[in-house]
């Protein structure tokens, strides 16, 4: 079946780390996109890319870098830089940057930072 | 840039009553409005969308009302049942380039 795979679920970080979030798409598509989800904030834009070996910084990229090696791949990286790293991390992908048509999110993934 | 506004944050309803979601936006440029119910361990799906060249588009139970001159656009689920408790999220889109995101609606459909 495609679909997002973000991994891990559930992850924990001590002050000062960085922390890599991944997310795999097995979809074809060529966008993929990193949301943070805040209570009362909704969905902000953190990174998308629209073809391999290119990304966009969205509304809040500050502390975060991405990658984009593969077609399949679109790994988050959350730096110390980051002030406020936890949240609820979702990975999306759609066929193409300029699709009217659905996002396909990933389950999430929350981190905590301890 | 964009900016999505949802009413209420919080819905309860009772089962067979019906649910109203409200959103706004304020950018006239954006031309598409999905909508998304997202579940605990089932991450987040599209329910509904509309574009701006119509008013208002019905999927059974769930329909999508767009005001363009207003600059709102609004869920309705009839005959609410315990399955559609979820988080619904609206969104607004140019093009398909960005999407921005409402801050969501948690609806509980008490039995």
């Amino acid at each position: 079946d495609g679909g997002i795979t973000q991994s891990p679920k559930y992850l924990f970080r001590k002050e000062g780390q960085n922390v890599t979030l991944s997310c795999e798409q097995n979809l074809n598509h060529d966008a993929m996109y990193w949301y943070r989800q805040d209570p009362g904030q909704g969905l902000r834009l953190i990174y998308y890319s629209q073809i391999v070996n290119d990304f966009q910084k969205g509304d809040i990229a500050e502390g975060y870098s991405v990658s984009r090696e593969k077609k399949e791949s679109f790994p988050l990286t959350v730096t110390s830089a980051q002030k406020n790293p936890t949240a609820f991390y979702l990975c999306a992908s759609a066929t193409r940057l300029g699709y009217t048509g659905e996002l396909f999110f990933g389950e999430g993934s929350r981190l905590t930072v301890l | 840039g964009e900016n999505v506004e949802q009413h209420p944050s919080t819905l309860s309803v009772q089962e067979g009553d019906s649910a109203v979601i409200k959103c706004t936006y304020s950018d006239s440029a954006s031309n598409y409005f999905p909508w998304y119910k997202q579940e605990l361990g089932k991450g987040s799906q599209l329910i509904i969308d509309i574009r701006s060249n119509v008013g208002e588009k019905k999927d059974q139970r769930i329909a999508v009302t767009l005001n363009k001159t207003a600059k709102h656009f609004s869920l309705h689920i009839t005959e609410t049942q315990p399955e559609d408790s979820a988080v619904y999220f609206c969104a607004a889109s140019i093009a398909g380039n960005q999407f921005y995101f409402g801050t969501g609606t948690s609806l509980t459909v008490i039995p």
